[in-house]
């Protein structure tokens, strides 16, 4: 299958700084990228849709001021979390959809945030 | 907005035994997609079901798309400890994927 990375794959920061998570398909042109969060042992959260070109669409109760995503190509979309608190702590997914048949997404691995 | 709902929450069998998770949705779904997530590990997509009534088979497991295009299953025959992780269903309807909260699968050897 195609491939999805994402880097970092772990971070730890202080409250109050930005965070900035990117995310590559590495071999397929991804126009459309989601970003998802996932508490322990909890299923994933949509948070937005990314369309290269364009702003992204976010799902409801998720702070697009907060949340940055830029999606300037089709092969990398980037995730800012700005000005981070403990609560921002999560793992971070994103997943590059495909418009072949199956129409299936492909995820990273996946970022670790720790805000202390 | 669309819900998707999955049962059960939590599944412990003996190795050997057979386990099936189910996947409701709210509204229909244009289709319905299947993924494992490992513990510590990110969603794998499994398969995809498209057509009413479809049933799909991978070796082991056994993938059910129901006729009014609203519910689905997953069974596992036979687990083995390689079946442990998180099993997820995801629909489509007018909307992104739509993600039910997983079944975890224990499994006992």
């Amino acid at each position: 299958g195609a491939v999805v990375s994402q880097h970092p794959s772990w971070v730890i920061c202080k409250s109050g700084t930005s965070v900035k998570i990117e995310c590559r398909s590495l071999d397929f042109q991804a126009t459309t990228m989601f970003w998802y969060r996932q508490f322990p042992k909890q299923s994933l959260m949509l948070m937005a849709t990314s369309n290269e070109g364009s702003k992204a669409t976010y799902e409801q109760g998720v702070e697009k001021d907060k949340f940055l995503i830029n999606h300037a190509s089709l092969t990398l979309s980037t995730l800012t979390v700005t000005s981070a608190h403990p609560e921002d702590s999560s793992f971070y997914i994103c997943s590059a959809g495909t418009s072949g048949i199956y129409n299936e997404q492909f995820f990273g691995p996946g970022t670790r945030l720790t805000v202390l | 907005g669309q819900q998707v709902m999955q049962i059960p929450q939590y599944q412990h069998v003996q190795e050997g035994e057979d386990f099936t998770t189910y996947c409701n949705s709210s509204t229909t779904l244009s289709n319905i997609q299947w993924y494992k997530q490992r513990p510590g590990g990110h969603p794998v997509f499994l398969i995809q079901l498209v057509k009413s009534g479809e049933v799909k088979k991978q070796k082991r497991l056994t993938f059910q798309f129901g006729e009014a295009k609203k519910n689905s299953s997953l069974h596992i025959t036979a687990t083995q400890t390689t079946d442990v992780g998180t099993y997820f269903c995801a629909g489509r309807g007018n909307t992104p994927l739509v993600f039910g909260k997983g079944t975890r699968l224990s499994v006992i050897a």
